[in-house]
């Protein structure tokens, strides 16, 4: 079994839709949490951290944390065409910089104008 | 503030060949980590370096080497290159809280 598993789609919305990306994990070390956004033939850019369990928001960006399932989803609203990339989960242990992260496979979305 | 560099951009060798990859951190950050992502696989974590030292490595062979020099920049080297190492090749650094930034990448390709 993979520590983290993620569905790599892909998957396809209307533009305006909001967009429901989730990952499952098995390792209940996992404290720390990380959505990527990864545009085709580019390198992956940081789009939430979080380090508990909730919600956290940022624009038409929620990333949401449930360690009691081992469950994290990043939900996008009024997706846009320029929404379209693949979007890695990730997640470490501990801080530091001493801890490896590991990253689920990705899911690729398409926005659909 | 300047992001993770990576050079070179892209990048062909023939099989057996060697390849050598470099990467600048974000100043300030001491971390360097190498992934390699090939196509339908994902990220896959490759070595890790911090303050000059390999703290971890992943599940590659020992063709894939690397080091981290006194200003914190990094060199990937894969020796004996074969065609499934042609990959997208990212170079992150990390803060404290582990957020990592990554760079643009090296594409290899090995014919």
């Amino acid at each position: 079994q993979k520590e983290v598993e993620q569905d790599p789609g892909p998957l396809s919305v209307p533009e305006g839709a909001i967009v429901s990306l989730n990952c499952t994990y098995s390792n209940s070390a996992f404290q720390y949490f990380m959505w990527y956004r990864q545009y085709s033939r580019k390198g992956p850019e940081l789009l939430m951290y979080t380090y508990s369990s909730g919600n956290k928001e940022d624009g038409r960006f929620t990333a949401q944390v449930d360690k009691s399932s081992k469950y994290i989803s990043l939900f996008i609203r009024d997706s846009q065409p320029s929404d379209s990339a693949t979007y890695l989960c990730a997640m470490s242990e501990g801080s530091g910089g001493y801890q490896k992260v590991t990253f689920g496979i990705g899911t690729k979305l398409q926005v659909i104008p | 503030e300047a992001g993770v560099t990576q050079s070179p951009t892209h990048l062909i060798k023939t099989r057996g060949q060697q390849a050598t990859l470099r990467c600048s951190p974000i100043s300030g950050h001491t971390s360097v980590y190498w992934y390699q992502q090939a196509l339908g696989l994902g990220l896959q974590f490759l070595l890790w370096y911090d303050e000059g030292e390999e703290r971890n490595r992943g599940n590659f062979p020992p063709r894939f080497s690397g080091r981290q020099f006194p200003n914190y920049s990094s060199e990937l080297n894969v020796n004996a290159l074969e065609l499934e190492d042609s990959a997208l090749y990212l170079c992150a650094s990390n803060n404290h809280r582990d957020e990592q930034f990554f760079g643009p990448g090296t594409r290899l390709t090995v014919l």
